[in-house]
Parts: C-alpha cells; structure tokens; sequence
C-alpha cells in the first residue's frame, strides 16, 4: 500500500507570495492528483494527472514532479487560496485510492 | 450541471447498521465509476468504497472491507452505502463521489453526517 505523506502540515502566506506545498509517495508513482477543500465545504478536484488545471482553477496554480515527490505551486497567493489541499493517487493491483493527510494553507 | 445528493446519515449506536444513499442528476449515471469518501471530524480524507459501472465489481480498504457494501441502481442514478456493525471510529461526513477512469474523484455531494455514539 502506498502512503502518502504531505508537508508542511500547515502554512501561512501573505497574499503575492509564492507557496509550494509538497506530497511525497512512499514508493514511485506515475502520478498526483490534487484537490481544495476550504473550509465548510466539499473538496473539489484542482490538478490532476501531475499537472493539468481542473476546469476553472486560476492559472496561478501548477504542479509537478515524478517518481515519489510531487508539488503544488501557487505562483502569487491570493485570499481565496486559503484551504486544505490534499493529494491522492490510485494503485490498480489492488484497486485502491489514497489521499494524503493535507495541508492546511492560511492567510498571513 | 451534475449533482450529487446524500442522505441518510444521523446518530447510530455502536454495532448497529445504516444505509446512506446519493442521488444523482446532470450525467449518464451509469457511464461512470462511483465511490464513497469520508472525512473524520478535523481530519482528512479516506477512501471508502468503489462501485464499477454495472455494479459487478466493488472495491474497499482494510478498515470497512466486510462492514460495509456499495451498490447502485442504475435506472434510478441511485449510490448507496450500506453500513453495518458500526464503530465509533466511523464517525466521519461521507461524501458521495463520481470516480473517473483515470482515478480522480471529480464530483462530490455536499456531504452527510453519521455519528456512531451510544
């Protein structure tokens, strides 16, 4: 079974800054999906397959990487960034779906 | 638009059993995987279950796998859940979730509240 660990736990940012969060895999996948959950409400899908925006996520946001380390970008924090992010990835044999245990970003 | 629709949830004793059901409106219903996620309170999400298609094929993590039973109803867009032999540590908002192929949860209900206390 593969873990998914992210970090930092939480974070804070003042709005323009750069924020990278960061999910590593306990063993090499072929990809990350990313998904925002701020608070009170239901998470939403926000970067999927490594790399690719969800349907209206602001191009402010990115991601990356490969193997076992993955990220999230933001490239200017903006209020509404405020929230948990959470990465998540499947295995096929078994079928299974993981997420990571998030990280909390806030408005500095 | 679609929509996910939970309901069901509420307080349940310890070792007893409840089903939780989503509708769903706004896709072909039966053209998609679709899954059950939960989210202890403050804390993050888990996977719960799987449904293929047709229904033929379900998936679990070792911490329901033998508790609880997915299952759908296609002519009626219909996603059930249901729950036995509860435990405290179930207590959690379950979300109602369309599963793409690629693996992506990218649908998700509003969420419904169960709480296993005696």
């Amino acid at each position: 079974e593969i873990v998914l660990t992210q970090s930092p736990t939480t974070m804070a940012a003042s709005p323009g800054e750069k924020v990278t969060l960061t999910c590593r895999a306990s063993s090499s996948v072929s990809y990350m999906h990313w998904y925002q959950q701020r608070s009170g409400t239901s998470p939403k899908l926000w970067i999927y397959e490594t790399s690719k925006l969800a349907s209206g996520v602001p191009n402010r946001f990115s991601g990356s990487g490969s193997g076992t380390s993955y990220s999230l970008t933001i490239n200017s924090m903006e209020t509404e960034d405020a929230a948990t992010y959470y990465c998540q990835q499947g295995s096929s044999y078994p079928p299974t779906w993981t997420f990571g245990g998030g990280t909390k970003l806030e408005l500095k | 638009e679609v929509q996910l629709v939970e309901s069901g949830g509420g307080l349940v004793q310890p070792g007893r059993s409840l089903k939780l059901s989503c509708a769903a409106s706004g896709f072909t219903f039966s053209n998609y995987y679709m899954a059950w996620v939960r989210q202890a309170p403050k804390k993050g999400l888990e996977w719960v279950a799987t449904i293929s298609t047709s229904g033929s094929r379900t998936y679990y993590p070792d911490s329901v796998k033998g508790r609880f039973t997915i299952s759908r109803d296609n002519a009626k867009s219909s996603l059930y859940l249901q729950m036995n032999s509860l435990k405290s540590e179930d207590t959690a908002t379950y979300y109602c979730a369309r599963q793409e192929i690629r693996g992506t949860f990218d649908y998700w209900g509003q969420g419904v509240m169960v709480t296993v206390s005696s």
